[in-house]
């Protein structure tokens, strides 16, 4: 079975601060997926990587940035966290390019910003 | 941007009646999936439909698609406590862009 993890299941920090949300994936899949998770908006896409060293932005790329340095891990980072960064974040993996495949999600990372 | 829209937003039914989630999107599709989020979780895949299928079956999951009406509509027989979650569709924008595109969900509630 395929393995999503995600390095905290919660998370509180304060204004300003950066902030890394880290996940890695065991099954050697070429996506990799950040979003976040808010009450009736759905999954709204931040960033994605199709490769190593690779990344794209999704629909709301403002204020995180990623690195995916290892195939296997695709971390999230916040470089000044705001209150409105407060949001359940959600990380995904999917085997081939395109979208015809599952994605496979990590069990999340509820974030508090104070 | 947001392609699907799940409706109901809000499902509660009696354990062991059947259960009917709507989808509806924008524009034209490769294919559609419904994935699955139990209270504060990550979301399961449960199934993918595509474009030139009309249906397909999955235990007691049965997904349909009509492209002429840009509509899914996901079934649950014989419903259990365990089915209680929240159910979203995805799908892709007809290109080869990996995005997926997300509804903002079905809370489906089984009363025992």
């Amino acid at each position: 079975d395929v393995k999503v993890t995600q390095s905290s299941r919660y998370l509180v920090k304060r204004t300003g601060e950066k902030v890394f949300l880290e996940c890695v994936q065991d099954m050697d899949h070429e996506n990799m997926f950040w979003y976040r998770q808010d009450p009736g908006l759905g999954l709204r896409l931040i960033y994605f990587s199709y490769d190593v060293k690779m990344k794209e932005k999704g629909d709301i790329p403002e204020g995180y940035s990623v690195s995916r340095e290892k195939k296997e891990r695709f971390s999230l980072i916040l470089e000044s966290a705001s209150t409105n960064q407060t949001s359940m974040y959600l990380c995904a993996s999917s085997l081939f390019r395109g979208t015809g495949r599952e994605q496979f999600f990590g069990p999340g990372t509820r974030l508090t910003v104070l | 941007s947001q392609q699907g829209e799940e409706d109901p937003q809000a499902l509660s039914i009696q354990e062991g009646e059947n259960a009917t989630m709507n989808c509806s999107y924008k524009t034209s599709i490769n294919n559609l999936q419904w994935y699955r989020q139990n209270s504060g979780r990550g979301l399961v895949h449960l199934i993918l439909i595509r474009s030139n299928e009309r249906e397909k079956h999955s235990g007691r999951l049965r997904v349909t698609l009509d492209t002429s009406k840009k509509s899914s509509s996901l079934l649950i027989t014989a419903s259990r406590a365990a089915d209680t979650a929240s159910y979203f569709c995805a799908t892709d924008a007809g290109n080869s862009n990996y995005q997926l595109i997300w509804g903002a969900g079905t809370k489906l509630i089984i009363k025992p």
